[in-house]
């Protein structure tokens, strides 16, 4: 099965503060996509990637940049945080051409 | 613009009975639909595709699509108490290495 893990599980960061969110998947997948997904609703895109060294701005990028470094890491950064940012974020990877997305177990964001 | 479309909102069908999602892409460059379910606290997991018109069935699980309307539809009959989630929709296209989520619609099924 499609292993997609994410690092940390919780966070809780101070407004202005930088967080740093990872995320490792070994599919060898070229697509890898951050979402987050507030309470109740549906998965809104921040960034995505297609292989190492892109990244691509999704629906919701405002605050948010992406890194990918290798074919397995791809990490979200909020260089500073505020409480608007408090959500539920979900990494997940992909075969190309759009096709099913893996999830990670998600983490879990609070900024006060 | 929101390009997938889900209702209803919320839906609350009786243990045993037959519940009915539906779903409408506004992209007609879209070939392929998917139903993603997340339990409370968890992360969404794949549970049925569909790119032929027609119908799918997997086990109690059957999808509908309508390629010409882009409409698809989620069927889950002898609802279960375990089927309670929040049920996803999602559609992509050839030429995407992205898919577009729906907001859901969240399933509660009463014992």
């Amino acid at each position: 099965e499609a292993a997609v893990t994410q690092s940390p599980r919780n966070k809780v960061a101070v407004t202005g503060g930088k967080v740093t969110l990872s995320c490792n998947q070994t599919n060898n997948h070229n697509n890898m996509y951050w979402y987050r997904q507030d309470t109740g609703h549906g998965l809104r895109l921040i960034h995505y990637s297609y292989g190492a060294g892109s990244t691509e701005k999704g629906d919701i990028p405002d605050g948010y940049k992406a890194s990918r470094p290798s074919q397995e890491n791809f990490s979200l950064i909020l260089e500073l945080a505020t409480p608007s940012q408090t959500s539920v974020y979900f990494c997940a990877s992909g075969a190309s051409g759009g096709r099913e997305q893996y999830f990670g177990p998600g983490t879990r964001l609070t900024v006060l | 613009q929101q390009k997938v479309q889900q209702s209803p909102e919320s839906l609350i069908v009786p243990e045993g009975g037959m519940a009915s999602l539906n779903c409408t892409s506004s992209d007609r460059n879209v070939d392929y639909f998917w139903w993603y379910r997340q339990h409370s606290g968890k992360s969404p997991k794949m549970l049925m595709s569909i790119f032929s018109n027609g119908e799918k069935e997997e086990g109690r699980f059957t999808v509908h699509l309508n390629k010409a309307s882009l409409h698809t539809s989620l069927h889950i009959r002898d609802s279960q108490p375990s089927d309670s989630a929040l049920y996803l929709c999602a559609a992509s296209g050839v030429r995407n290495n992205r898919i577009f989520f729906g907001d859901g619609t969240q399933l509660v099924v009463k014992p």
